[in-house]
């Protein structure tokens, strides 16, 4: 089993609709957990760090399930601009280090 | 503010031929080095990780070698590229002792033919 699995998408939304993406992960003991954003041809770039009790910012919502062991994604609104590959990250215990998923593409059309 | 450089951005290598990629980082000390690569179409395989000078941990047997010759520069290198080394290498830094997230630089693009 991977450690950090994710569908690969891609999913294709209109502007302005709302999109979900989960990500499920191997290791109950899992530290930290992360979404990045990468773009096509470019460096991942760090979306938001995903906490326990949920976060939000602006239209972006992380929410964290350790019973279940999920992370997912919200986007609101959805923007051109969004359309990228999304990476979800988890810290496993003992380790100062990321593993990443596959990334899930979103595709954002006019 | 930290800035971290990577370089060269892009590199077409003959098969045998050596490879070393060179990454720095400014305007921090100590930090969490680390190589990645990402194929066509594939997540990133972390490579090698280093929590200071002179210490490389590898994740994965593979032709490719880490050096952290000073505290804030990780090279990557290759006696002898194959064809599967292709890919998109990306070099990354963290706070030490502390888990934030990486902060990746903008990668090397290499195919080898």
């Amino acid at each position: 089993r991977k450690e950090v699995e994710q569908d690969p998408g891609p999913f294709n939304v209109p502007e302005g609709a709302t999109v979900a993406f989960n990500c499920t992960y191997s290791n109950s003991a899992s530290q930290s957990f992360f979404w990045y954003r990468q773009d096509c041809r470019k460096e991942p770039k760090l979306l938001m760090s995903v906490y326990s009790s949920g976060n939000e910012d602006g239209r972006f919502t992380a929410q964290l399930n350790r019973a279940s062991q999920y992370i997912s994604l919200l986007i609101r609104d959805s923007k051109l601009s969004d359309s990228a590959t999304y990476l979800c990250v988890v810290t496993p215990p003992g380790f100062q280090k990321l593993v990443f998923g596959t990334g899930t593409r979103l595709l954002v059309s006019p | 503010s930290q800035t971290i450089h990577q370089w060269p951005a892009t590199l077409v290598q003959p098969v045998g031929s050596p490879l070393s990629l060179e990454c720095t980082v400014e305007g921090t000390s100590n930090p969490n080095l680390y190589w990645y690569r990402q194929a066509a179409g594939r997540g990133l395989q972390l490579l090698f990780y280093s929590v200071g000078i002179g210490q490389i941990s590898s994740e994965v047997p593979q032709n490719l070698s880490a050096s952290r010759p000073q505290d804030r520069q990780f090279i990557l290198s290759s006696k002898k590229l194959l064809l599967s080394d292709s890919g998109f290498y990306l070099c990354a830094w963290s706070e030490g002792m502390q888990n934030y997230g990486y902060t990746f630089g903008s990668g090397t693009r290499l195919t080898v033919v």
